[in-house]
């Protein structure tokens, strides 16, 4: 009964490749983000999709690119990887609201060697 | 734009201390305030939240009360166990930034038995 899951938990892959991160929500919720956490915790927004539809593009390479198939689903997808995108990457989902919290996956730790 | 401003850590007591960890934000508009925990290897929970001004937000015995006139949120608890350490994050959402979270830097606590 995971609220919002993401794979994989880890990621260790090498410079130039590209790698994609699955997040699923199972709470109804219309909107769906993806967070950037780097080493010192700092949490960075990247993307937010609302009904499938991109609402929030923040300043982020467009090596990366996500995807949401339908709203229940937000899928990132990162090409040629470089040894700065490795990171701690959130998914979260809301109703959408300024009154509304986030609910978070637990991560997906990627290391770029 | 909207900004929240929270206290380095790490921040270590003893069990049974009293805590409080200081958050400012500026925001222009009425934002909603947020308290948010990590625990180590997950995602970010919800702890408490506040929407409007004089509200305060409440849980597991933390407690934080928006007061517009200091810009202020700051996290307090009475009497702290060795479970609550973990990495405390203030977030706003709302004001001039719409339903878009931010988050201060993250406060590590560490609490000693």
């Amino acid at each position: 009964d995971t609220a919002v899951s993401q794979t994989p938990k880890y990621l260790v892959t090498q410079m130039g490749n590209d790698k994609s991160i699955k997040c699923e929500q199972n709470l109804g919720h219309d909107t769906m983000y993806w967070y950037k956490q780097d080493s010192k915790k700092f949490l960075k927004i990247m993307f937010s999709y609302n009904n499938k539809e991109l609402i929030i593009n923040e300043t982020v390479p467009n090596r990366f690119s996500p995807k949401s198939p339908d709203k229940a689903h937000l899928n990132l997808h990162i090409n040629s990887l470089e040894l700065g995108d490795s990171a701690v990457y959130f998914c979260a989902s809301s109703q959408g609201d300024r009154a509304s919290p986030l609910h978070f996956g637990n991560g997906t730790r990627l290391t770029v060697t | 734009g909207n900004s929240v401003t929270q206290m380095e850590g790490p921040v270590t007591l003893s069990e049974e201390a009293f805590l409080t960890i200081n958050c400012t934000y500026t925001a222009t508009g009425y934002p909603s305030l947020f308290w948010y925990v990590q625990y180590p290897g997950e995602g970010l929970q919800l702890l408490l939240k506040a929407t409007k001004a004089d509200d305060k937000g409440s849980n597991k015995g933390f407690e934080a009360t928006y007061r517009k006139e200091t810009t202020s949120f700051h996290l307090e608890k009475g009497s702290v166990q060795v479970s609550d350490s973990a990495v405390y994050f203030c977030a706003l959402s709302g004001g001039t930034g719409g339903f878009k979270t931010i988050f201060g830097a993250g406060t590590r606590l560490f609490v000693k038995a």
